[in-house]
């Protein structure tokens, strides 16, 4: 059973261009959360899906930023415009119900 | 709100020596709590969790972490390090609501002096 699978693992763009992240959950996992971690930082909840659903998005910037997790594929992260201030890592979990997470690698966002 | 506090940024301890990592939460009802791992360059690993029963949990590479309810702290220990535990610790408390989220403290650097 595979576990969390993010691609790219390394990403750069140069300001204002987009930057689309994916994220495949562990195999039976209808739960999908996205945080962002900034250099020498903790983790910042940015928005918790289900599939088709948006439950909590909280987390997210209103603007630039969106997420969705279609009924087929994985989960997608889309920052629109980006600016150096994007510059992060941005880490998928998945889980198999509320609770325990399970971590990918992370995709680690350059914006030059 | 709730939320998660560690207050060691950074600590450093001598190869063999004894562990302990502070984590205080501020949740009104019983919490779910954990305790993730991160090494250098890579994702998240959970050493432990606790969601009811003994509040004494035992958890992976010989952790363990104590509920302490009326202290509101869930602190990390192990009694004897190894270089390889050198990363960043994270302490996590989950919100059962319609619109769950785990909310993760600031971190906790952990170097080892050989």
């Amino acid at each position: 059973n595979a576990g969390v699978m993010q691609n790219p693992r390394h990403l750069v763009r140069r300001r204002g261009q987009e930057a689309r992240l994916r994220c495949s959950p562990m195999k039976g996992h209808s739960h999908v959360y996205w945080y962002r971690q900034l250099p020498e930082e903790g983790l910042k909840f940015m928005v918790y899906l289900q599939k088709e659903n948006i439950i909590d998005e909280s987390g997210m910037p209103k603007e630039r930023f969106s997420a969705e997790f279609p009924k087929e594929g994985p989960s997608i992260l889309r920052i629109q415009q980006v600016v150096r201030g994007d510059s992060a890592a941005y880490f998928c979990a998945s889980s198999p119900s509320l609770g325990e997470l399970f971590f990918g690698e992370g995709s680690r966002l350059t914006v030059l | 709100a709730q939320s998660v506090t560690q207050p060691d940024i950074h600590i450093t301890v001598s190869e063999g020596a004894s562990l302990e990592l502070r984590c205080n939460y501020s949740y009104g009802a019983t919490p779910y709590l954990f305790w993730y791992v991160q090494s250098p360059g890579q994702g998240l690993q959970l050493l432990l969790k606790y969601f009811s029963g003994d509040t004494l949990v035992q958890g992976i590479k010989g952790f363990e972490a104590e509920f302490k309810r009326s202290q509101s702290s869930f602190n990390l220990r192990k009694p004897s390090v190894h270089w390889s535990d050198a990363a960043e610790y994270f302490c996590a408390v989950v919100r059962y609501s319609s619109a769950s989220k785990i909310i993760f403290g600031s971190g906790t650097r952990l170097s080892i002096r050989p």
